[in-house]
């Protein structure tokens, strides 16, 4: 297993700036992934981080509204961009050993765009 | 494109019942189908999982049944305790990805 943690746990922004979301990971892991979960919704992938790769961005998502870096094998951020209040949610990064197959998330950080 | 069904999406039971969450799956691809419990205010947190050459895993009060030919499987917490009060997810996926299901919000009454 791996502990995940993130920082920070919750921030209010204001529209129009960018924050920047940190993993950090216990263990040496290949994959990292970034999620978005509305609120009692269900989880969202926005990305998945490989270390020493760019990051795979899902449907919907793109670089420049979510760049994230991965420079190492225990640590990835997460920027949003230009934020809006439709942003307004909970950021998870999980890790997984090699796979996808078992995936250990951090505590989520809860962003509100005002 | 939901590729992961989910459902109920709310559920109470009695202290002692049983829970039981169905998914389904569109994904014949699909080769690795978790579980996850997320706990308010926590990150969701690996329950159980169960590969398509099974038909059934337990493991304690949590057993996964799993219907290949009908592409479903489901999550069956016996003797349901006030503390598996949680959100269920049920997720499929391969070793690259996972899709999650929308969630079910169980409540386990006294």
């Amino acid at each position: 297993s791996a502990v995940i943690s993130q920082k920070p746990s919750r921030d209010i922004c204001q529209r129009g700036t960018s924050l920047t979301i940190q993993c950090q990971v216990d263990s040496q892991v290949t994959m990292m992934f970034w999620y978005r979960q509305q609120p009692g919704q269900s989880l969202t992938l926005i990305a998945t981080a490989n270390q020493g790769s760019e990051a795979t961005y899902e449907s919907g998502f793109v670089i420049d509204k979510f760049p994230i870096s991965r420079p190492n094998l225990t640590f990835s951020t997460l920027t949003v961009s230009n934020m809006s209040p439709e942003d307004s949610s909970i950021y998870l990064c999980s890790a997984g050993s090699g796979t996808a197959y078992e995936q250990y998330f951090g505590p989520g950080t809860r962003l509100t765009v005002t | 494109q939901q590729q992961v069904k989910q459902s109920p999406q709310s559920l109470i039971v009695q202290k002692g019942g049983i829970s039981i969450i169905n998914c389904a799956y569109e994904n014949t691809a699909f080769d690795y189908f978790p579980w996850y419990q997320q706990f308010p205010g926590k990150g969701p947190a690996l329950l159980i999982a169960i590969r398509p050459d099974v038909s059934e895993k337990k493991e304690g009060r949590f057993t996964i049944s799993f219907n290949k030919s009908a592409k479903q499987f489901s999550l069956h917490i016996m003797d349901s305790q006030p503390g598996d009060s949680a959100t269920y997810f049920c997720a499929a996926g391969g070793y690259q990805k996972v899709t999650f299901g929308i969630g079910t919000k169980l409540q386990v009454i006294p």
